[in-house]
Parts: structure tokens; C-alpha cells; sequence
């Protein structure tokens, strides 16, 4: 049971360039999302998903889209990196019962 | 609209003292609290959480934390410090279960 997988786990980009984020969970859980953390402004919500097929926006959408095309999976994507979007990304998925988060690793961006 | 306030962003403690990390919430109805603690380069992990049951809670490694309505407060205390616990914790609030919202965080340092 390997919980919350990201992928990658550290990324350097230029401006402009574009790069998926990819979220695996293996607990079946309904509820995924997607934060960004920077210092001094604890996690910021980016989207978030409350099944298949479904997404909505959080609280610092713009510049980000996301899909989630199977229930295990929640992909993060910059169209076209700025430097304000060098951050560490966290995905955390939920269930509909226990209303607990669980995190992975997290991925360092760093947009140059 | 929710929100969450960590009061300190910076706690240090001798080892062995109480630890006492403050955490104050707005919402609108009763809500779930929950508090995680990160380790350095590592994801959130949850150390216990609120769900309109008992006001006491009891989280992992000796934590606990209370919830006040009339307060609307969420303090997480530990009655002794060990260098173990030194780490940053964020509050977290949710009104209905699937949308989370984070404080900025607080910084523990245990002093030998």
C-alpha cells in the first residue's frame, strides 16, 4: 500500500516551458487535490476533484489546469511556467467517511 | 468563509517543557479540525483531528488538542518536549469534509 505517489519529485524549468504533475493514490479515495506550499502562507488549495471526472477550482487556480481522468489519478499542469509558480506541490486525496487528508512527498518546481 | 490562524509562527521550547501551539478558526458551522506536522523535505502527516466528538482529542506521539467553541480554538499541547518533535505543524479547518483550509504554519524548535 504505497498511499500517495508523486511524480517527479524535483523539476527545473524555463519560463514558458510546460510540465505535468503527476498524483497516484491506491486507497480508492473519492475526494484528490492539489496545494501549493510556499513559505510564510502554509498550503495554498490549487484545484481539487471530488470523483472521476470531476474538478474545481481552489484557491490559486490561475495558471494551473487539471484532469482526472481515473479515480487513482490527478495530473497538475503548468501550460507555461512563470517563476511565481516555483513552489513545492503537494497532492493529498480524501475519502468521503473519514475526513482526513493524506499528503505525498510533495515535488520542488523551480521555474528559472 | 473559513479561515485559520496560527498565532507564532516561530515556537521554541526547552526539551522537556509543555509545548503549546495555538490555533483559532472562523467558520460558520461546527467544523472538523485537524492538525499535521511536517518533517523537513517529507509531506504533511496527520497528528490528530476534530469531528464533533469528544472535545479532547488524543493524537500520535503523546499529542492532544482541545476544541473550544465558545473560543473557537484548537491549541495542540504536548506536556513534554522531545527533540523528536521538532518540525513545523499547521492547523486545518473544514466545514464539510472536502475542502480544507490551511494556517501558515508554525515552526517548532526544541532546545537541548
Amino acid at each position: 500500500n504505497a498511499g500517495v505517489t508523486q511524480t517527479p519529485k524535483f523539476r527545473v524549468l524555463k519560463t514558458g516551458q510546460s510540465m505535468t504533475l503527476l498524483c497516484a493514490q491506491d486507497m480508492n479515495h473519492e475526494y484528490m487535490y492539489w496545494y501549493r506550499q510556499d513559505p510564510g502562507m502554509g498550503l495554498r488549495l490549487i484545484h481539487y476533484s471530488v470523483g472521476e471526472g470531476t474538478t474545481a477550482k481552489g484557491e490559486v487556480p490561475d495558471g494551473y489546469n487539471v484532469s482526472r481522468l481515473k479515480k487513482q489519478n490527478f495530473l497538475l499542469g503548468l501550460e507555461s511556467a512563470a517563476p511565481s509558480q516555483t513552489s513545492v506541490y503537494f497532492c493529498a486525496s480524501s475519502s468521503l467517511k473519514l475526513y482526513e487528508q493524506y499528503f505525498g512527498p510533495g515535488t520542488r518546481l523551480t521555474v528559472t | 468563509a473559513q479561515s485559520v490562524t496560527q498565532l507564532g509562527s516561530h515556537v521554541s521550547v526547552s526539551e522537556g517543557a509543555l509545548v503549546l501551539l495555538r490555533c483559532n478558526y472562523s467558520s460558520s458551522v461546527p467544523p472538523y479540525l485537524f492538525w499535521y506536522v511536517q518533517y523537513p523535505n517529507q509531506g504533511l502527516q496527520l497528528l490528530l483531528k476534530y469531528t464533533s466528538a469528544a472535545t479532547l482529542v488524543k493524537g500520535i506521539n503523546g499529542f492532544e488538542a482541545e476544541f473550544k467553541k465558545s473560543e473557537t480554538s484548537f491549541h495542540l499541547t504536548k506536556p513534554s518536549a522531545h527533540m523528536s518533535d521538532a518540525a513545523e505543524y499547521f492547523c486545518a479547518v473544514s466545514e464539510i469534509g472536502n475542502q480544507f483550509y490551511f494556517g501558515t504554519g508554525t515552526s517548532l524548535t526544541v532546545i537541548p
